[in-house]
């Protein structure tokens, strides 16, 4: 069963700090890697796509994938209460077409 | 999720009706995918679907539930004989051709009483 695992929170970050999101996934041969965000009662937008070992930065947003290890994740620098959200780890699996979703993050930038 | 199109936004059903779910993918899209997904759950995948294909529906169950995406107009979630459990927000996602971003609409949320 190809899996995705993330820790589901809350984690509380303080205003300004560095907001860290982590996920695993079960299948060595995935080649791409989403972060989404989903606001309460929303859908899900895109924030970034990883398909390479390393960093990759956009903004505030730093995402990094390990292949090795298996995890791929999500930093949020000069964390802001609007980015008080759930963050969901998506990851595209090499042997099949569809994506498959962790459960979600939820984040908490407390003021 | 600019562009992908569902309707209804909120569908209110009693047990044993059937409910209909539409998703309009974005302009240029031919790839769709139906999520499910449970009050403070993920997302749960469903089926994926391409123009006049059913692609992938290992996620689909069994019964009740079926998908299609004709040649022309939009793809269609149908639910049978509605159950409580099927409470939930359904939500499509279109296919990007470069970099294989999926692009979500605003979702159904499907309440049966």
């Amino acid at each position: 069963q190809k899996e995705v695992e993330q820790n589901s929170g809350p984690l509380s970050v303080p205003e300004g700090a560095i907001a860290s999101l982590n996920c695993t996934y079960s299948d060595r041969g995935s080649q791409s890697f989403f972060w989404y965000r989903q606001y309460s009662g929303k859908s899900p937008e895109l924030i970034m796509f990883i398909y390479s070992n390393g960093d990759k930065e956009d903004g505030r947003f730093t995402a990094q994938l390990n292949k090795a290890s298996q995890y791929v994740s999500l930093l949020i620098r000069d964390s802001q209460p609007s980015d008080s959200a759930t963050y969901l780890c998506a990851v595209k699996y090499s042997s099949a077409s569809k994506i498959i979703f962790g459960s979600g993050t939820r984040l908490s930038i407390r003021p | 999720n600019a562009g992908v199109m569902q309707n209804p936004r909120h569908l209110v059903r009693r047990r044993g009706q059937e409910a209909r779910l539409r998703c309009s993918p974005m302009k240029g899209h031919s790839h769709v995918y139906w999520y499910r997904q449970l009050p403070e759950e993920g997302l749960k995948f469903m089926v994926y679907l391409q123009k006049e294909n059913i692609i992938d529906e290992s996620g689909m169950p069994k019964e009740r539930f079926s998908a299609e995406f004709p040649k022309e107009g939009p793809s269609i979630l149908r639910i049978q004989q509605v159950v409580r459990g099927d409470s939930a927000a359904y939500f499509c996602a279109s296919l990007g051709q470069r970099e294989e971003t999926q692009y979500f609409g605003p979702g159904t949320r499907l309440l049966v009483l």
